[in-house]
């Protein structure tokens, strides 16, 4: 089975500031990893996938992640913090080896506060 | 393009009564997902659809049902409804590309059942 931990609830960064939503998954196979995030009131979007390939996988609105294998994470990274970044961020993944299909298991979700 | 709508945006129910949300999407999209999301529990897939006329059960189905008459529309049924359905719910589209591809999600329902 696969799953998914993001084990902090909230994340708090002063504007200009790096920003890191970290994120570990267990999977059987090889994991298809995603991002998303959601502004408050409207619906998730995505923001980054890592298929295979470089482990530094580059995204939406300046944000990047980084695939270790061996320690079995995906955190994500913003080098310098927006207020306008504050939002709620989902890490999903995908175990191809047990299905087919698009099916994600997602994380409990980050809320990230971004303070002027 | 629209990109992925929900129908309606609110909703408030009494318990036992029934009601039908609505997604549609004009991506050409061959996949489609039901999901619900709650405080602390991220999003739970509900029901999903790998193509017109086929349906399949998500991770947390009871409650629920689903149709796909046509390719652009994803329909989700609450028969009954009950005070724990009260939550989020959020539809998703995708390209049926081995799972690659990003989903597309919708605004969002927000569903309060009393």
């Amino acid at each position: 089975a696969q799953s998914v931990a993001q084990p902090e609830d909230q994340v708090n960064v002063a504007e200009g500031n790096p920003l890191t939503v970290k994120c570990t998954y267990s999977v059987s196979g090889n994991p298809y990893l995603f991002w998303y995030v959601q502004y408050p009131n409207r619906g998730l979007q995505f923001l980054l996938k890592y298929i295979t390939g470089d482990n530094l996988v580059k995204g939406s609105y300046g944000f990047e992640a980084e695939f270790n294998k061996s320690q079995t994470s995906f955190h994500l990274k913003k080098p310098s913090a927006l207020v306008s970044d504050s939002a709620l961020y989902f890490c999903a993944v995908r175990d191809l080896t047990t299905d087919s299909w698009g099916k994600l298991q997602f994380g409990a979700g980050t809320q990230v506060v971004v303070t002027p | 393009n629209a990109g992925v709508t929900q129908t309606p945006k609110f909703r408030v129910l009494k318990t036992g009564q029934s009601m039908t949300l609505l997604c549609a999407q004009d991506m050409n999209h061959e996949y489609m997902y039901w999901y619900r999301q709650d405080p602390g529990m991220g999003l739970r897939l509900i029901h999903y659809s790998v193509g017109e006329g086929t349906t399949a059960k998500g991770e947390v189905p009871d409650g629920y049902n689903v149709s796909r008459l046509k390719k652009q529309n994803f329909l989700l049924g609450l028969e009954s409804a009950a005070p724990s359905q009260t939550s989020v719910y959020f539809c998703a589209s995708s390209k049926p590309t081995s799972g690659v591809d990003e989903q597309f999600f919708g605004p969002g329902t927000r569903l309060t059942v009393l």
